[in-house]
């Protein structure tokens, strides 16, 4: 059963680097099968697509985030991590790892539970 | 960036009814609109990818239909664990946007 758990700090002060990592369970991420993403949602909102990174290393970010955020992968660990710089209170949401099926037209087939931040100082 | 609008923002309904959720996508994504179910302090769950296929495991009171931009997303009979947020997604183009999700409640 493929399984993800994210990790992080929970509270990050404002303008620092915020640091998020998922470990991946029952799944090699070193699968050209899959794109492995981050997802957040802000309270009360939708769902925000941040972006992804294949094992290839190609990665493809949403503009909106101004090249602040910077996926990797680290295969001895099996797990992938997302960077996002220079952050602020709008950057405060509920963030989710997920993968996605490169042959089920790039939908996510699972997500992991997902992690608070909060952003304030 | 493709934006998605789902309707009804919220809807209210009982356990064994037929419950349908729309999503309009502003351009063509062809058939790369998925649907994924929301509940309270859990995952996010897949139901379904390319407009109407089922991932793994779903039930098959889940279905999806397309319609030129207009994608349904279809529960046949509402069950207790159904009630939960439902949210569209295109993946044709980065990035991959999201419909603002639909609440389904108990009557």
């Amino acid at each position: 059963q493929v399984q993800l758990q994210e990790s992080g700090p929970g509270l990050v002060k404002p303008s620092q680097t915020l640091s998020l990592t998922c470990t991946v369970s029952g799944a090699s991420i070193a699968s050209n099968n899959f794109y492995w993403s981050w997802i957040r949602q802000h309270p009360g909102r939708g769902l925000d697509w941040i972006g992804y990174m294949s094992y290839s290393g190609s990665t493809f970010y949403n503009p909106s985030l101004r090249s602040r955020a910077t996926m990797s992968l680290d295969t001895s660990k099996n797990r992938f991590s997302l960077t996002l710089t220079s952050v602020t209170a709008a950057d405060s949401a509920m963030y989710y790892c997920a993968r996605v099926g490169i042959f089920t037209t790039s939908s996510v087939d699972y997500w992991g539970q997902g992690t608070l931040v909060t952003v304030s100082s | 960036d493709i934006q998605l609008t789902q309707s009804p923002s919220s809807l209210s309904a009982s356990v064994g009814d037929r419950v349908t959720i729309t999503c309009r996508t502003s351009q063509s994504v062809n058939n790369y609109l998925n649907w994924y179910q929301h509940r309270p302090g859990e995952a996010p769950k897949s139901l379904i990818f390319a407009s109407s296929s089922l991932h793994s495991g779903v039930p098959s009171r889940f279905s999806g239909t397309r319609s030129g931009t207009d994608f349904t997303l279809t529960i046949s009979s509402l069950q207790p664990e159904d009630f939960a947020t439902y949210f569209c997604q295109q993946s044709y183009r980065t990035p991959h946007t999201f419909g603002q999700g639909t609440k389904v409640e108990i009557k």
